[in-house]
């Protein structure tokens, strides 16, 4: 079946970086686009950007432009996000999302990952 | 940017009721426009894509319209496990974004 899974929770100091995987299986990676989307602690759903893993064209939310940069290794099916520059606002839940797309009913996503816990404390 | 406007907050429906949540975009995005179930402590579900059409799996009781900036989601005979958050999203603009969210607690 298809899945996304992400790899675990991290705990980092404000002014570091994280990086975060996806790893996907049951489908062919290439074919679609891996989204990644944030969910501060009793907050909304926040997205963040996503990657063309065809070509690896990205396109970046506003607020996270010059601090975020997502690949994808087309060898070991997995998507990366790295955050940098960490504040405490960022701690959240990340996801990792397969991007659908049609011309005429646009983007959506599924499956979406199981959720990597990023915490930003000193 | 584009505004995206949910309705009500939440809501606290009886087993059985049917509930409709309102999604308004600032911009006409023709029906761009996905729905999202999110359970506590769980990732999200897509439920409805390009605005009225059912995710396979998706039990029949949930469905979708609306075009230009105005969306429902409409959920039948309501069961306790449609107790969750719900989120619209929409993909007609550069920057993809999600309303606020819809709290659904069936009593």
């Amino acid at each position: 079946q298809v899945q996304l899974v992400q790899s675990g929770a991290e705990v980092k100091k404000p002014g570091a970086s994280v990086k975060v995987s996806c790893k996907a299986s049951g489908y062919t990676f290439v074919n679609n686009g891996i989204a990644w989307v944030r969910q501060a602690p009793g907050h909304g759903l926040e997205w963040m950007g996503w990657i063309s893993v065809y070509n690896g064209n990205t396109n970046y939310a506003q607020k996270f432009q010059g601090r975020v940069t997502m690949t994808a290794d087309k060898n070991t099916n997995t998507a990366y996000m790295e955050l940098r520059s960490l504040r405490s606002d960022d701690t959240a839940v990340y996801y990792c999302a397969r991007v659908w797309q049609e011309l005429v009913r646009g983007n959506w996503f599924d499956p979406w990952g199981q959720g990597t816990l990023v915490t930003v404390s000193s | 940017d584009m505004q995206m406007t949910q309705s009500p907050s939440s809501l606290s429906p009886s087993v059985g009721e049917r509930v409709t949540i309102t999604c308004r975009t600032s911009q006409a995005i023709y029906t761009f426009l996905n729905w999202y179930q999110q359970k506590p402590g769980k990732a999200p579900n897509l439920l409805i894509y390009g605005a009225s059409n059912l995710q396979s799996g998706v039990p029949s009781r949930f469905s979708g319209g609306g075009s230009g900036t105005d969306f429902t989601l409409t959920i039948t005979n309501l069961q306790p496990e449609d107790s969750a958050t719900y989120y619209c999203q929409q993909s007609y603009s550069t920057s993809w974004t999600f309303g606020q969210g819809t709290k659904v607690e069936v009593k």
